[in-house]
C-alpha cells in the first residue's frame, strides 16, 4: 500500500497570501488529522476529518480551515498568512476515528516558508 | 486536559549503551499514550503505543515502554543503542472520545556516539 502522500513538499509563499496544502490519505482509510510543526511550539493538532465532516478542532485561529472530500483527500487552507505560520505540516491518516485502535500513519510533511 | 512532559530536550548514549526516553503525562481519564520517532525531514513513525492491558509495551526496533499509572509515566527504553537509532522521539497522549487528537510532548533528541 501507498503511504500517506503530502504535496507539495516545499512551500514559498508571502505574507498576506493564502496557501492550500493537500493530503491523500492511506487507501481505505477514511480519518485525516493535520498538525503544524514549529521549532517553538512544536507539534500541535490542527483538526480531524472523518467521513468529510470535522470531528476535532485545535486552538488555531480562523485562518486555518479544512476539509476533506468523499474520497477522503483532504485539504487545508491558510488565509492572510503571517510570519509565524512558517512550519511543517504534517498530515496523519487512520482507518478509524477511535485513537486507541487503529495506528495513525504520517505523511512526510508539507514545509511552508513564508517570507 | 492532558499534557505530556518530557525530561531532557537532548539526551546522548554511546553505542550499545541503555537509552532511556522520559515521558511524563497528565490526564483526568484513562490515556493513551504512544511514542512516535521522527528522521530528519521525515514525517513521524509510531514506536509503540499504549492503550489497554499489559502496562509493558513492545515496539518496533527493539524500543520498549512500561506504562505506570502510579508516577503517570510512560518511559521509552532500549538496551542498546544503535547508530541509527539518532532521532527525535516524541510522546503522545490522546484520551477515549479524543478521537485521533494527539497531544505531543516537546521532544527529545537522541544523538548516539561511537
Amino acid at each position: 500500500k501507498a503511504g500517506v502522500t503530502q504535496t507539495p513538499r516545499y512551500l514559498i509563499k508571502t505574507r498576506g497570501q493564502q496557501v492550500t496544502l493537500s493530503c491523500s490519505p492511506i487507501s481505505g482509510h477514511r480519518s485525516v488529522s493535520w498538525y503544524q510543526q514549529t521549532p517553538g511550539q512544536g507539534l500541535q493538532f490542527l483538526f480531524e476529518y472523518f467521513s468529510e465532516t470535522q470531528r476535532n478542532k485545535g486552538n488555531f485561529p480562523g485562518r486555518f480551515s479544512g476539509r476533506q472530500f468523499s474520497n477522503s483527500r483532504s485539504e487545508m487552507n491558510v488565509s492572510t498568512l503571517e510570519l509565524g505560520d512558517s512550519a511543517l505540516y504534517l498530515c496523519a491518516s487512520s482507518s478509524s476515528p477511535r485513537g486507541n485502535q487503529e495506528t495513525q500513519y504520517f505523511g512526510p510533511g508539507t514545509r511552508l516558508l513564508v517570507l | 486536559a492532558q499534557s505530556v512532559t518530557q525530561l531532557g530536550s537532548h539526551v546522548s548514549v554511546s553505542e550499545g549503551a541503555l537509552v532511556l526516553l522520559r515521558c511524563n503525562y497528565s490526564s483526568s481519564v484513562p490515556p493513551y499514550l504512544f511514542w512516535y520517532v521522527q528522521y530528519p525531514n521525515q514525517g513521524l513513525q509510531l514506536l509503540l503505543k499504549y492503550t489497554t492491558g499489559a502496562t509493558l509495551v513492545k515496539g518496533i526496533n527493539g524500543f520498549e515502554a512500561e506504562f505506570k499509572k502510579s508516577e503517570t509515566s510512560f518511559h521509552l527504553t532500549k538496551p542498546s543503542a544503535h547508530m541509527s537509532d539518532a532521532a527525535e522521539y516524541f510522546c503522545a497522549v490522546s484520551r477515549t472520545g479524543g478521537g485521533n487528537k494527539l497531544t505531543f510532548g516537546t521532544g527529545t533528541q537522541l544523538k548516539v556516539e561511537l
